[in-house]
C-alpha cells in the first residue's frame, strides 16, 4: 500500500525556518517526481513545488511566494522528500500537503497533511 | 500568474446532475493544461479525483466524468450521492506553475 505521513510542522516565529519530511512507503520513491501543496486555514489550496526524479534531473520548480525561499530536496535512499522552508512570514501559515506526482508523474496519494503555523 | 475561476458553490439534488467548470483567464482550456479535480471533504485530506482531463484513478467512483467543455475542463457528477457533498478543486498547469482554482463548494440537497 502507497503510503505518505508528513512530519516537522509546528508552531515558528516569523523569519525563522522549518523543515518537512515526507516519508514514504509501497513504492519505489526514486522513480516518481514529488510534489508539496498548502492550504491555510479557511482557504483552497496552493502549488508550492516538485522536484523530479532522478532520471529526469532530480530538479526542483517553486511558486513564485516561495521562491528563493523554500528548498525542496529528496533522499531517494530513504523514501523521504523534504520541504526546508526559511525566512518564513504569516502567509506561509497552512497544511502542508505531500503528494506523487509531478510534471510527468500523475498526482495521485496525498498524504494527511502537516500544519506549520508562523506566529510571534 | 494565471487565474483559474471555479464556481464558488453549487446545488444538487440527490440523484441529479450537475457539471463544474474550470476556466483561465489566459484564454481557452486545453488538454494541455492537463486538468486535475480533486475533492475534499471537511477535516480530510484531499484526493485526486481526475487527471489529465479525463482519466481516473481506480477510487474514483464512475458517477464522475471529467471532459472539456466550452474552452474550459469540466467535472460532471451524474446521479449525486450524498457523500459527495465537498470541496471541489481543479488544478491545471502552465508550462511549470500549476495554480489552483479558487474551490466549488457543492451541496447535495
Amino acid at each position: 500500500e502507497v503510503q505518505l505521513v508528513e512530519s516537522g510542522g509546528g508552531l515558528v516565529q516569523p523569519g525563522r525556518s522549518l523543515r518537512l519530511s515526507c516519508t514514504t512507503s509501497g513504492f519505489t520513491f526514486g522513480d516518481y517526481a514529488m510534489t508539496w501543496f498548502r492550504q491555510a486555514p479557511g482557504k483552497g489550496l496552493e502549488w508550492v513545488g516538485f522536484i523530479r526524479s532522478k532520471p529526469y534531473g532530480g530538479t526542483a520548480e517553486y511558486a513564485a511566494s516561495v521562491k528563493g525561499r523554500f528548498t525542496i530536496s529528496r533522499d531517494d535512499s530513504k523514501s523521504i522528500a523534504y520541504l526546508q522552508m526559511n525566512s518564513l512570514r504569516a502567509e506561509d501559515t497552512a497544511v502542508y500537503y505531500c503528494i506523487r506526482g509531478g510534471e510527468f508523474d500523475v498526482y495521485d496519494i496525498w498524504g494527511q497533511g502537516t500544519m506549520v503555523t508562523v506566529s510571534s | 500568474q494565471a487565474v483559474v475561476t471555479q464556481e464558488p458553490s453549487l446545488t444538487v439534488s440527490p440523484g441529479g446532475t450537475v457539471t463544474l467548470t474550470c476556466g483561465s483567464n489566459t484564454g481557452a482550456v486545453t488538454s494541455g493544461h492537463y486538468p486535475y479535480w480533486f475533492q475534499q471533504k471537511p477535516g480530510q485530506a484531499p484526493r485526486t479525483l481526475i487527471y489529465d482531463t479525463s482519466n481516473k484513478h481506480s477510487w474514483t467512483p464512475a458517477r464522475f466524468s471529467g471532459s472539456l467543455l466550452g474552452g474550459k475542463a469540466a467535472l460532471t457528477l451524474s446521479g449525486a450521492q450524498p457523500e459527495d457533498e465537498a470541496e471541489y478543486y481543479c488544478l491545471l498547469s502552465y508550462s511549470g506553475p500549476r495554480v489552483f482554482g479558487g474551490g466549488t463548494k457543492l451541496t447535495v440537497l
